[in-house]
Parts: C-alpha cells; structure tokens; sequence
C-alpha cells in the first residue's frame, strides 16, 4: 500500500539543527520530496531526492535516504525563526503509472524558538 | 513573473450550493492537480489532468467536477454532493506527469455557512 508517516510538531532553538523524519511504505517510490508550508499558504518544494541516492546536500537542507528502513531525514542546519512552518514529505508511488500523483505525510510543525 | 494563481483565497459557500474554485498557470505545464488538505493531514488528490481536454479522478473526487478546455486553466467545481466541502484547496501544475516537480498555488480556504 501507499503509505507516508511524519511525526506531528518538533520544537527546536534558533541556531540549532533541526532533523524531520518521515517512514514510507513503497520500496519502488522513484523520487522522494520535501515541502514546506507557511500559514494559510501553498506548498514549496524545498528539496528532493532520487530513490538511488542516499543523500543530498543543499545550503542548509540535508536529506538523507535509507532505503533499507525505508525512512527519510530533513537536517537544517542553523535553524532560523523563519523556518517555522509545517514540513510534508512525499512520494511518487510506483502504482501510480503515469499519473503524477504524490503520496504526502501529514505534516510536521516545526517551531523555532528565538 | 510565472506561476500559479487560486482565485479566490477565502470562499464562504451556504449548503446546498455548488461552487467554483479557480486555477491558472502561466508555466506551460502540461500536467494539472487539484488537492484538498484538511488540518493535522497531509493533502489529498482530488482530480488530476495531464493535458488539455483530458482528466482523471484521484482518490477522493466523488462530490467534485473539473474541466479543462485551456491548457491554463483548471478549475475545481466543489458540488452540493460533496459532504465535508470545508477545507484548504490546493492547485498544483507540473510539466508533465512523469515530472513530478510539482508547484504550487497559495490555496484556496472554503466555508460551509
């Protein structure tokens, strides 16, 4: 089955990094994401990462894959109070043929405390 | 500058009443979505359409209609059949379905009064 899992709410200090964890259950997921939502606004898409690689690395944002536990990592690193948000991971299942269709967690609130 | 637009950002709509979300691109995008989010859950696929004329239901279109005779435009009709019409709609577009870089509108927040 299509299933994503986050942990609701995760509270860090300014200046320390925050780690955002997410569980799947499609091991033929092709592309994992990660998105950020700011109050009463659409998605942004922070971040993905190819299902062959473990890692990628990008300014701040740190994803890493470990496709044997089938689990997904968010690192930001010097969190600022501007990150505060809801972060949704997703995936492209691979039943999902040529549909387009994203598989999203439920979402994670990260707040950043000054 | 390129995006996508929802129209409007708040929506109040009585029961009984069909309403019509709106949803433009000026990114090219061949391929168009329609989400629904509801709070401490993640988002919900409602219809999709990979090109013009043409359109597929997601998981959760039942009380839902779309059209989509611009390749722009994809409008969401949220329909008196639809039980629980209060939630936040999503817009999303992607250059086609096997490109899965999908991007987003600012969302579209309906009432039931």
């Amino acid at each position: 089955g299509e299933d994503v899992e986050q942990s609701l709410f995760l509270s860090v200090r300014e200046g320390d990094s925050s780690v955002i964890n997410c569980t799947y259950t499609d091991s033929s997921s092709t592309y994992l994401y990660w998105y950020k939502q700011e109050p009463g606004a659409g998605l942004q898409l922070l971040t993905y990462i190819f299902s062959n690689m473990d890692m990628k690395q990008d300014q701040r944002l740190t994803v890493l894959l470990n496709k044997k536990d089938k689990h997904l990592s968010l690192r930001i690193a010097d969190t600022q109070t501007g990150d505060s948000a809801i972060y949704f991971c997703a995936e492209t299942p691979s039943l999902s043929g040529n549909t387009g269709k994203l598989i999203f967690g439920q979402g994670t609130t990260l707040q950043v405390k000054p | 500058d390129g995006g996508i637009t929802q129209s409007p950002k708040y929506l109040f709509r009585k029961e009984g009443q069909n309403v019509t979300l709106s949803c433009e691109q000026n990114l090219n995008h061949d391929a168009m979505y329609w989400y629904r989010q509801d709070p401490g859950q993640g988002l919900r696929l409602i219809y999709y359409s990979q090109i013009v004329n043409d359109f597929q239901k997601g998981d959760i279109a039942e009380g839902y209609s779309v059209s989509r005779e611009k390749k722009e435009s994809f409008p969401l009709t949220v329909t008196s059949a639809q039980k629980n019409p209060t939630a936040f709609y999503l817009c999303a577009s992607s250059w086609t379905v096997m490109n899965t870089e999908a991007f987003f509108g600012q969302g579209t927040r309906l009432t039931v009064v």
